[in-house]
C-alpha cells in the first residue's frame, strides 16, 4: 500500500521560512494527486489551508503557499509566526476514489 | 452555511459494530456538488481516510478497512452513515464526517466525535 511521507517534526525561528514536504513511498507527487494541506490545533478539527497544490483557502494568510518541489508537494511558510505552531497534514488522491493522508508534521516556532 | 454533525454512541464493545451518522445542513446531500466522507484520528495519532460516498450511491473504501466498513446515504434525511464491524481497541478514535468537491482535496470537516472501544 502506498505511504504518504511527511517530516515528523520541524522547527523554525519566528520570522523565518520553512518548507514542509509531502511525498510518496513510490513515485512522484503531481497536480493530479490534488495535494492539499491541513492545519490542526489540539482538540480541533483540521482546517484546510492549501488545496489542489497551491490554492489558498479563504482566510489563510498569504505567508502560506503550496507548490510541487521536485517529486513532492510542499507547504512553505514565509515569515513564520508563533501562532503557526501546529500540526500540518497533507492528503493525496491516489485515483479510483481513494485518498491517503500523510503522518503529519509537528511544527515548532521557536 | 454548510454544517456537518456527527452522532452515535461514544462507547462500543469489542467485536461489536460501530455505527455513526452525519447530518448535513446548509447544503443538499443529493445535489451532486459534493462527495461525502468519513475520516478518523486515533488519540495522539494522524488522520486516516475511511470511506467516501456520492449521492448516487457510488462508494469508495480504504483497502485496509474495506472488509469491515459500510458507508451509506439517506438523501430523504440528509444524512450519511458509517458502520464498522468487529471493532477492537485499535478502532478507538475521533471520527469525522466531511465533504469534498469533485477533483479537489478541499475537505470540509465536522467537529468530530470520539468513539472508544472498550468492554
Amino acid at each position: 500500500q502506498t505511504v504518504v511521507t511527511q517530516e515528523p517534526s520541524f522547527s523554525v525561528s519566528p520570522g523565518g521560512t520553512v518548507t514542509l514536504t509531502c511525498g510518496l513511498s513510490s513515485g512522484s507527487v503531481s497536480n493530479s494527486n490534488y495535494p492539499s494541506w491541513y492545519q490542526q490545533t489540539p482538540g480541533q478539527a483540521p482546517r484546510t489551508f492549501i488545496y489542489n497544490t497551491n490554492i489558498r483557502s479563504s482566510g489563510v494568510p498569504d505567508r502560506f503557499s503550496g507548490s510541487i518541489l521536485g517529486n513532492k508537494a510542499a507547504l512553505t511558510i514565509t515569515g513564520a509566526q508563533a501562532d503557526d505552531e501546529s500540526d500540518y497534514y497533507c492528503v493525496l488522491y491516489m485515483g479510483s476514489g481513494l485518498w491517503v493522508f500523510g503522518g503529519g508534521t509537528k511544527l515548532t516556532v521557536l | 452555511q454548510l454544517q456537518l454533525q456527527e452522532s452515535g454512541p461514544g462507547l462500543v464493545k469489542p467485536s461489536e459494530t460501530l455505527s455513526l451518522t452525519c447530518t448535513v445542513s446548509g447544503a443538499s446531500i443529493s445535489s451532486g456538488d459534493y462527495y461525502w466522507d468519513w475520516i478518523r484520528q486515533p488519540p495522539g495519532k494522524g488522520l486516516e481516510w475511511i470511506a467516501t460516498i456520492y449521492y448516487s450511491g457510488s462508494t469508495y473504501y480504504n483497502p485496509s478497512l474495506k472488509s469491515r466498513v459500510t458507508i451509506s446515504v439517506d438523501t430523504s434525511k440528509s444524512q450519511f452513515s458509517l458502520k464498522l464491524s468487529s471493532v477492537t481497541a485499535a478502532d478507538t478514535a475521533v471520527y469525522y464526517c466531511a465533504r469534498h468537491t469533485p477533483e479537489s482535496g478541499n475537505f470540509y470537516w465536522g467537529q468530530g466525535t470520539l468513539v472508544t472501544v472498550s468492554s
